[in-house]
């Protein structure tokens, strides 16, 4: 059963472009959303955690700038800037957030920079 | 910080034969564990996770035992399969940070080629 959706699948960014990312989640029963990078040397690095509507965060890692708005209960966005390498984002969800979580993660979202 | 070292960054398995990857942590609480498994162009999923009560999770054969007192959490499998050929990562959740997974480097498993 597929809990997260994510588009676009894959996307070539123009240097200096930024690029949106949506995440749509599936089932309510997981509300905790979150979204994680994955390097080209496959890294795997937590980014942000949303959990109500009108969340919002800011994060700059090597390589990018990241915007992170919680939309709806079912709508996670990430606005990723000034990218320099690709990389892999993954949305994921989980059901109350504590410490002993499963993380579900979305099929992904890869960035190729052009 | 929290950390997790994967020693091996390659492992080759034999069918048949057990397979073990390596993991230690640091944290400054005591936190929970996980293992989770990429195959090829598809997205992290859960594989196992640590109890509060020291039983051993267990799935799909493999089985990891955490020990607090050498920081370790160690993935074993008694008879390996050609479809446990994939990405491993070991991660850990802080309780002061839920959903933030830390993850290791990760370990990837291929088959031994006779």
């Amino acid at each position: 059963v597929t809990l997260l959706e994510q588009n676009p699948r894959w996307r070539l960014v123009p240097r200096g472009q930024a690029v949106n990312l949506r995440c749509i989640l599936k089932n309510s029963q997981y509300p905790w959303m979150s979204w994680y990078q994955q390097d080209l040397q496959k890294q795997l690095q937590w980014l942000f955690t949303l959990r109500s509507p009108g969340d919002k965060e800011v994060k700059s890692l090597p390589g990018a700038d990241y915007l992170a708005t919680r939309v709806t209960d079912t709508e996670l966005r990430l606005q990723v800037a000034n990218m320099s390498q690709g990389r892999t984002l993954y949305c994921t969800c989980s059901e109350t957030g504590g410490d002993q979580d499963t993380q579900y993660f979305g099929p992904g979202t890869r960035l190729l920079v052009l | 910080g929290d950390s997790v070292t994967q020693t091996e960054g390659l492992v080759t398995l034999t069918e048949g034969l057990p397979v073990m990857l390596n993991c230690t942590y640091q944290s400054t609480y005591s936190p929970f564990l996980f293992w989770y498994v990429q195959h090829l162009n598809e997205a992290p999923k859960l594989l196992l996770k640590s109890f509060t009560d020291n039983k051993r999770p267990e799935h799909q054969g493999f089985h990891a035992t955490l020990h607090k007192s050498s920081s370790s959490f160690h993935l074993q499998k008694s008879s390996a399969q050609l479809s446990d050929s994939a990405l491993y990562y070991c991660a850990l959740s802080d309780r002061g940070f839920a959903s933030a997974l830390t993850f290791g480097s990760g370990t990837k498993v291929i088959p031994c080629l006779p």
